[in-house]
């Protein structure tokens, strides 16, 4: 059965540091989303991505982060300088169409020192 | 207020038997869609089942069920033959038309499967 994937499972950076979260979505799908969960704390929208470009993003989704379709199976989020508040474990969803049931991958644990 | 509300931090129940996990909701959209996800203790968030707010009969996938009572804006999951392996984080969430395709979870409930 098709599954979204996410590398790496774990990323331990220090403050200040970019990091680059990569996702492969299920390859039919077309529509791509990024989420995180702090720690012991309810899952939060980031933001969503559509032919290319975003169509959604909340008020956590500032100028730090982006978002990156860079080949044609590969979805990336960015985040350019991390802050200790960004210690959290981030999901990518995707889904075939929108609005539709989007599926999620295993996860990134990001732990900034 | 909560958008979605899950009123059980955790639940316990013995292996085989079923058991109700709550979801409120407040939206004034008349077309949305609710959703419940299992998170294991390995992290990853695992689709169970949908409902659509216009849906006249309740979702129905295998051991899950949804019990949709639109009146008093509630969803919950109902698990039935509990098993060992259901023991994990469950989270309600809920998109709205007017909100695009975000969904918005509620804080979860944590099951615990007692043999």
């Amino acid at each position: 059965e098709p599954e979204v994937t996410q590398t790496p499972s774990h990323q331990v950076t220090q403050m200040g540091q970019e990091v680059i979260l990569r996702c492969v979505p299920i390859s039919n799908h077309l529509y791509f989303y990024w989420y995180r969960q702090i720690l012991g704390q309810k899952v939060e929208f980031l933001v969503s991505f559509y032919n290319n470009e975003i169509s959604e993003k909340s008020e956590i989704f500032d100028d730090q982060f982006s978002v990156e379709r860079p080949d044609g199976s590969n979805f990336t989020l960015k985040i350019r300088s991390t802050k200790l508040e960004d210690s959290a474990m981030y999901f990518c969803a995707s889904s075939e169409e929108s609005p539709d049931t989007q599926y999620f991958g295993p996860g990134t644990r990001l732990t900034v020192l | 207020a909560q958008k979605i509300t899950q009123t059980q931090p955790g639940m316990f129940v013995q292996e085989k038997e079923a058991v109700t996990l709550d979801c409120t909701y407040d939206t004034s959209d008349p077309s949305y869609g609710l959703f419940w996800y299992k998170q294991p203790s390995s992290g990853e968030m695992i689709f169970l089942i949908y409902q659509g707010s216009y849906d006249q009969q309740n979702a129905t996938e295998g051991r899950y069920s949804l019990n949709f009572q639109k009146a008093r804006k509630s969803a919950n999951l109902v698990i039935s033959a509990s098993q060992l392996g259901d023991s994990a984080m469950y989270f309600c969430a809920m998109r709205e038309k007017t909100s695009g395709s975000r969904l918005t979870f509620g804080e979860g409930t944590q099951l615990t499967v007692n043999p």
